[in-house]
């Protein structure tokens, strides 16, 4: 079955270390997402990639980093320059057509320690 | 950008309706509507494209009216399963490229 797979499910991280939360998907999507998700603030977009080696900034970008080196994967790198990583973090793909709806991944829970 | 919804939160017994309400201060081009169990990944549960389309699954449905820059979802005759967190995203004009702007979700509540 298509579908998109994060790992891992629940992630902890000291204080000043970086850390990268996996995002595959097998459903030939061109365009891959990266939503954080904070009780009472809905889903705010960290990056977004619509083709390969290519990919552009959300609304919360600082102190993230992504890659696009396959069409099927999109890490999400949470650098020490995040000042508040604590969050459940959602992947998301869809086609590159206005109107199409978004597949979610089962999301990343980061905590920090 | 970020489209506001209403109500926050709301609970329902079995066999009762509900309204969720999503506004954006920007012209529109798509709805969404989403269903998240707590947890787990958002459901997709239909985009709403034209102004004054109404879509309907099961006994969930949505209308857009584009004029006012507003969707409102509708449940009747709630389940059980209904509970959850709903989210609208909203896909404004002028920023193309099937971005989403979500937001901040209503939690429902379906008590037996």
């Amino acid at each position: 079955d298509g579908g998109i797979t994060q790992s891992p499910k629940y992630l902890f991280r000291k204080e000043g270390q970086n850390v990268t939360l996996s995002c595959e998907q097998n459903l030939n999507h061109d365009a891959m997402y990266w939503y954080r998700q904070d009780p009472g603030q809905g889903l705010r977009l960290i990056y977004y990639s619509q083709i390969v080696n290519d990919f552009q900034k959300g609304d919360i970008a600082e102190g993230y980093s992504v890659s696009r080196e396959k069409k099927e994967s999109f890490p999400l790198t949470v650098t020490s320059a995040q000042k508040n990583p604590t969050a459940f973090y959602l992947c998301a793909s869809s086609i590159v057509v206005r109107g199409t709806g978004y597949t979610f991944g089962s999301g990343t829970r980061l905590t920090v320690v | 950008q970020q489209p506001v919804q209403s109500p926050q939160a709301v609970i329902l017994r079995e066999g009762e309706d509900a309204v969720i309400n999503c506004s954006s201060s920007k012209a529109l081009y798509s709805v969404h509507w989403y269903r998240q169990k707590h947890g787990e990944a958002p459901i997709f549960l239909m985009i709403l494209l034209k102004g004054g389309e109404q879509k309907g699954h099961d006994k969930i449905s949505a209308s857009f009216n584009e004029k006012k820059q507003q969707s409102s979802l509708y449940l009747t005759a709630s389940q059980l399963s209904y509970s959850g967190t709903y989210f609208c995203g909203t896909e404004l004009h002028q920023t193309g490229a099937n971005n989403l702007f979500f937001g901040t979700g209503t939690r429902l509540t379906v008590i037996p």
